[in-house]
This record gives structure tokens, C-alpha cells and sequence, in this order.
């Protein structure tokens, strides 16, 4: 089954730097979906990324899709402390799941 | 800014009791769908919901569970007798495409005693 599988280390970083985190997944994909979730609230799309594309930017958010390798990433760039949530990669594929993998937990210190 | 909604946001219950989960998706969505978060754990899929009927389920979705949408605006999600296992926060989400964005609730925390 499709799966994203984020790596599962927790992030600690200052404010102004730059965060980055990486997912994998195992089948094909139709779109790979990066979402935020701040402790106790529901999720919250950030950014989809479709199959035939290689990156997409959103405000301080990019997001790269490797194919050959399963693999995607998110960088925030100048990171807030706003910015401190647990970030969730899905991946869609022909079915009708998203299938979610266990989340990024990144801290920002101001 | 339309959004999903959820009620209760927190039920607490019995070990075999039932519990109904209710969620109104945004207007215009087509796709419905329920997930849940064991506390700490990865979001997990429960059912998705297409024209009436279930679309997909994953293998959590067992005969003790069951949805439905009675009045074309509330999406629910019945849990017939409940087990501590199922203690968890429910999401609700609705999409307008199939493999498009998910718009989430803010969640029902159930806690089974």
C-alpha cells in the first residue's frame, strides 16, 4: 500500500534558519500532499506536489518529488517560531486514501 | 473561509457503549472521509465516502464501524461497541477532487474507559 514514511527524526532549530525534512513512500503516486499539524488541532494542507513535477515553491515553503527514488522533501526557509508544529507527508495515488506517514515534530526557538 | 466541522470535540465513554462522531464537510465537496490519530502515533485512514457509499475502507474500518450521511449535509461515524483500543482523536475531512486537498476538522477526541 502506499505509505509516506517521513524520516523520523525530531527537528530543534533556531529561528531564521532553515528546515528540511524528508519522506519516502513505496508505490506509485499520483501526488505527494505535505500537511501541518500544531499539537491537539486538526491538519492543515500546505503544499501538493503531482507525480510529473520535479519542485514547487509556496511562500517560504519547497517542496522537491524525486520519482526514481520515492522520495520528497520540505524545506522551510527562515523558519518562525510559528513554524513549530508536526509536519505529515501523504501520498495519493489511483485509490481513494490518502495514506499518511508518522510526521516530522520541529521545534523553532525564538 | 469555509471549514469542516466536528461535534463532540471531546466524548468520553464506556467500554462497549456506542458512540456517534458527527462532522459537516464544506458545501461543495464530493469526497468524505475519516481518519483517526492515536495519541502520538502516524494519521491513520479509516473510510473514504463517494456518492452515498463507501468507496474505500482500510482494515481498522472492522463491522463495529460504520458511516454514513443522512441528510446530505452531516457526515457521521458510528463505533457500535467501543473498545480502550479505540481511544484516539477522530478527523473528518472533505475534498473536492479524489486525490486533491483535504480539508480537516479540528478532531473528536474519544476516550474509551
Amino acid at each position: 500500500s502506499q505509505q509516506g514514511e517521513e524520516d523520523p527524526q525530531a527537528l530543534s532549530i533556531q529561528e531564521g534558519e532553515n528546515a528540511t525534512m524528508n519522506c519516502s513512500y513505496k508505490t506509485s503516486i499520483n501526488n505527494l500532499q505535505w500537511y501541518r499539524q500544531n499539537s491537539g488541532r486538526g491538519l492543515v494542507h500546505l503544499i501538493l506536489i503531482r507525480s510529473n513535477e520535479r519542485e514547487k515553491h509556496s511562500g517560504r515553503l519547497r517542496v522537491t518529488l524525486d520519482t526514481s527514488k520515492k522520495s520528497s522533501s520540505l524545506l522551510i526557509t527562515a523558519s518562525r517560531a510559528a513554524d513549530t508544529a508536526s509536519y505529515f507527508c501523504a501520498t495519493a495515488g489511483g485509490n481513494n486514501r490518502l495514506a499518511f506517514g508518522k510526521g516530522n515534530q520541529v521545534v523553532v526557538i525564538p | 473561509e469555509p471549514e469542516v466541522t466536528q461535534t463532540p470535540s471531546h466524548q468520553v465513554t464506556q467500554m462497549g457503549q456506542e458512540v456517534i462522531l458527527r462532522c459537516v464537510p464544506i458545501s461543495n465537496h464530493l469526497y468524505f472521509y475519516w481518519y483517526r490519530q492515536i495519541l502520538g502515533q502516524k494519521v491513520e485512514f479509516l473510510v473514504s465516502f463517494y456518492n452515498n457509499e463507501i468507496s474505500e475502507k482500510s482494515e481498522i474500518f472492522d463491522d463495529q464501524f460504520s458511516v454514513e450521511r443522512p441528510d446530505g449535509s452531516n457526515f457521521t461515524l458510528k463505533i457500535r461497541s467501543t473498545k480502550l483500543e479505540d481511544s484516539a482523536m477522530y478527523f473528518c475531512a472533505s475534498s473536492e477532487a479524489q486525490t486533491g486537498e483535504l480539508f480537516f476538522g479540528e478532531g473528536s477526541r474519544l476516550t474509551v474507559l
